[in-house]
């Protein structure tokens, strides 16, 4: 079945980027996703890829997407402390309606 | 902005109990679904619902699980006779379309706890 995985956790200063990384298996899939989660509450989209695109930018977050290696990325410009939160991968196709996720990264900003 | 709200927040049951946890999509929003987290596991799918019907499920949503709209804005989910394993984070979650055309927005989640 579908796999989709990050590594667990990113620490980085305030002002640094911040590059989240996530790896998936479908070759189908169509749809890229990137989700924030902040203690106590749900899941934020922040944004989301074609696939037949290689880069999205919008605004602090830029995501890049290499389909030949299945391997998707979150960047974040000038990462602030209120960037701290678990940050989801999630990917899915035109078969169907269901995402499937990685673990999460958590992302640890420092002042 | 619209959003896609949740109750409660937090039950707490018995094992052997039913539940029913709530979901409000965004309004103009045609399909929903409803996924989990486990503490410590990923994210899983459930369950997606279109035109009052079942339009995909997992394996977890099995005969103890259902889902219902009763009117046109709730969205639930019932859980017959609950396990100590049902007790996770449960989040619904609506988009306009399917397919990943557009994408789907969740709820702030329902932590369930069987006692």
């Amino acid at each position: 079945g579908e796999d989709v995985e990050q590594s667990l956790f990113l620490s980085v200063r305030e002002g640094d980027s911040s590059v989240i990384n996530c790896t998936y298996t479908d070759s189908s899939s169509t749809y890229l996703y990137w989700y924030k989660q902040e203690p106590g509450a749900g899941l934020q989209l922040l944004t989301y890829i074609f696939s037949n695109m290689d880069m999205k930018q919008d605004q602090r977050l830029t995501v890049l997407l290499n389909k030949k290696d299945k391997h998707l990325s979150l960047r974040i410009a000038d990462t602030q402390t209120g960037d701290s939160a678990i940050y989801f991968c999630a990917e899915g196709n035109n078969a169907g309606n269901m995402l499937t996720f990685g673990g999460g990264t958590r992302l640890m900003v420092k002042p | 902005e619209p959003e896609v709200t949740q109750t409660p927040s937090h039950q707490v049951t018995q094992m052997g109990q039913e539940v029913i946890l709530r979901c409000v999509p965004i309004s103009n929003h045609l399909y929903f679904y409803w996924y989990r987290q486990i503490l410590g596991q990923k994210v899983e799918f459930l369950v997606s619902f279109y035109n009052n019907e079942i339009s995909e499920k997992s394996e977890i949503f099995d005969d103890q699980f259902s889902v219902e709209r009763p009117d046109g804005s709730n969205f639930t989910l019932k859980i017959r006779s609950t396990k100590l394993e049902d007790s996770a984070m449960y989040f619904c979650a609506s988009s306009y379309t399917s397919g990943g055309a557009s994408p789907q927005y969740f709820g702030p989640g329902t932590r369930l706890t069987v006692l």
